[in-house]
C-alpha cells in the first residue's frame, strides 16, 4: 500500500464527454504527477502539480487539464473525450518533486474506457 | 526524439538469475529508475541509480554507466512471485519521467 488513492477504478464514457478523476496523496507529499498507460505500453507522462502550481507538462493537448488543491490532492480532467483517450490514468506523488530519490508512488489507477 | 529500448520479453526458471538491460536516449538526465508492475496493479519502485555504478537491495541490483547510457536490473533467487512487468524510466528534468515500454517477466517452474 502506498498511501495513493484513486477514484473512481474503473469508468465507461462515450466520445465527446467529459470526465474528472482523482487522486489523494500519501500524507507529506506535496507533489503530484498524472500519467497515461495505455495497454501494453508504458506510463506516459502528462503533467505535474507542486504546491498547487503546473510545474511541468508533457506532450497532451489542453483538452487534458488539471488541479492540485492545499491538501495536495489533485484532479485530472480530460474534456471532449476521444477513443484514444481508453487507457489506466496513474496518480503519483511524491515530497520534493522526486528528484533526490527518484521514487514515486503509486495509486492503483483509474481505468477510462472511451466508446 | 526521446527513448528507451528494453526487451519486450525474458524468459527464466524459478531460481535463477535474469538480467533486464535498458538503453536510453533522452535530451537531460538526472537518472534511471526501475519499476515493477503486475497486471492490473500499480507501478511499485524498485531501485534508482543517479550515478554510475551498482546499488543493491536484497535479490534486486541495478545498474548504470552512463557514459554508455546503458543500465540493467538484475534479479536473483527468482519467485514465481516476481512473475510481472518491469520498467525503466529516466528523470530527464526536473519534474518528467520518460519510460520505456517494459519488459515482461515470465518465470517456469
Amino acid at each position: 500500500e502506498t498511501g495513493v488513492t484513486q477514484s473512481p477504478t474503473h469508468l465507461i464514457k462515450t466520445r465527446g464527454q467529459q470526465v474528472t478523476l482523482r487522486c489523494s496523496s500519501q500524507s507529506g507529499h506535496n507533489t503530484v504527477s498524472w500519467y497515461q498507460q495505455a495497454l501494453g505500453q508504458g506510463p506516459q507522462f502528462i503533467f505535474q502539480y507542486y504546491r498547487e502550481e503546473e510545474n511541468g507538462r508533457g506532450n497532451f493537448p489542453p483538452r487534458f487539464s488539471g488541479l492540485q488543491f492545499p491538501n495536495y490532492s489533485s484532479e485530472l480532467n480530460v474534456n471532449a473525450l476521444e477513443l484514444d483517450d481508453s487507457a489506466l490514468y496513474l496518480c503519483a506523488s511524491s515530497s520534493g518533486q522526486g528528484k533526490d530519490t527518484g521514487e514515486l508512488f503509486f495509486g492503483e489507477g483509474s481505468r477510462l474506457t472511451v466508446l | 526524439g526521446q527513448s528507451l529500448e528494453q526487451p519486450s520479453e525474458v524468459t527464466a526458471v524459478e531460481g535463477a538469475i535474469v538480467q533486464i538491460n535498458c538503453t536510453y536516449q533522452t535530451s537531460g538526465f538526472y537518472g534511471l529508475s526501475w519499476y515493477q508492475q503486475h497486471d492490473g496493479g500499480a507501478p511499485t519502485f524498485l531501485s534508482y541509480n543517479a550515478l554510475d555504478g551498482l546499488e543493491e537491495t536484497g535479490r534486486f541490483s541495478s545498474f548504470l554507466s552512463r557514459s554508455d547510457s546503458y543500465g540493467y536490473l538484475l534479479l536473483q533467487e527468482l519467485q514465481m512471485k516476481d512473475s510481472a512487468s518491469y520498467f525503466c524510466a529516466v528523470r530527464s528534468s526536473n519534474y518528467q519521467l520518460i519510460w520505456g515500454a517494459g519488459t515482461k517477466l515470465i518465470i517456469k517452474p
